[in-house]
């Protein structure tokens, strides 16, 4: 099967710019979850999608959104950018059942100037 | 929220010797899930391994396994035969019913020649 996949690779905007980024889980996967990774604050989740549904949500402004597809792809948009919202931004995916056992994309790499 | 403590943040292997990576954990929970996740300088966040607390027996996967002390709440990774290509960033991460993955700081491995 085909791993995860997530577009753009790498992306560059200016503050105040708005942002979307797609992922692609495993086929037959239906969970997706999104994550922020940066050198000050670590990997942090940002939020969860089974069925369309965002199950749960992380601990980040009402900036950051996402929704889910019925084909489980997935996008997150992050509205109003800022500097600090420079990181690589990972996507997981799981299997019905197994949810916890996340297998992660590649990331997009977004730099806000 | 659950914390994950990585000690170490850097360590080094000569290649064909055996490293340890630590990692402890807090959590009221009695059924969760903890996982070794690689990165390497791709980004790309790769699963190593994967521990179900209920399950006393330690994993393994070929060089890779875990001493999963429940009682001690610590869960640490040894890379046997170390190889060049194991030169990363390690993360231990934690799992319960939520499916959000808590994650350490991480250890830079390092294999010398």
């Amino acid at each position: 099967k085909a791993g995860v996949t997530q577009t753009p690779r790498y992306l560059i905007k200016t503050r105040g710019q708005q942002v979307t980024l797609s992922c692609s889980p495993i086929s037959g996967h239906r969970s997706v979850s999104w994550y922020q990774q940066t050198p000050g604050q670590g990997l942090q989740f940002l939020f969860e999608y089974f069925s369309e549904t965002q199950r749960n949500k992380g601990n980040f402004p009402g900036r950051f959104s996402g929704r889910q597809f019925s084909n489980s792809r997935s996008e997150m948009n992050v509205s109003t950018l800022e500097l600090g919202d420079s990181a690589l931004y990972l996507c997981a995916s799981s299997d019905s059942g197994r949810e916890e056992t996340q297998y992660f994309g590649p990331g997009t790499r977004l730099l806000v100037l | 929220a659950q914390t994950v403590t990585q000690s170490q943040p850097e360590m080094s292997v000569q290649e064909a010797e055996t490293v340890t990576l630590s990692c402890t954990y807090d959590t009221s929970e009695s059924d969760y899930y903890l996982f070794w996740y690689k990165q390497p300088p791709s980004r790309q966040m790769i699963l190593v391994i994967r521990q179900e607390a209920y399950k006393q027996q330690n994993a393994t996967e070929n060089r890779f396994s875990v001493n999963f002390q429940k009682a001690a709440k610590s869960f640490s990774l040894k890379i046997s035969d170390s190889q060049l290509g194991d030169a990363a960033m390690y993360f231990c991460a934690y799992c319960s019913n939520d499916y959000k993955l808590s994650f350490g700081a991480g250890t830079t491995v390092t294999v010398r020649a």
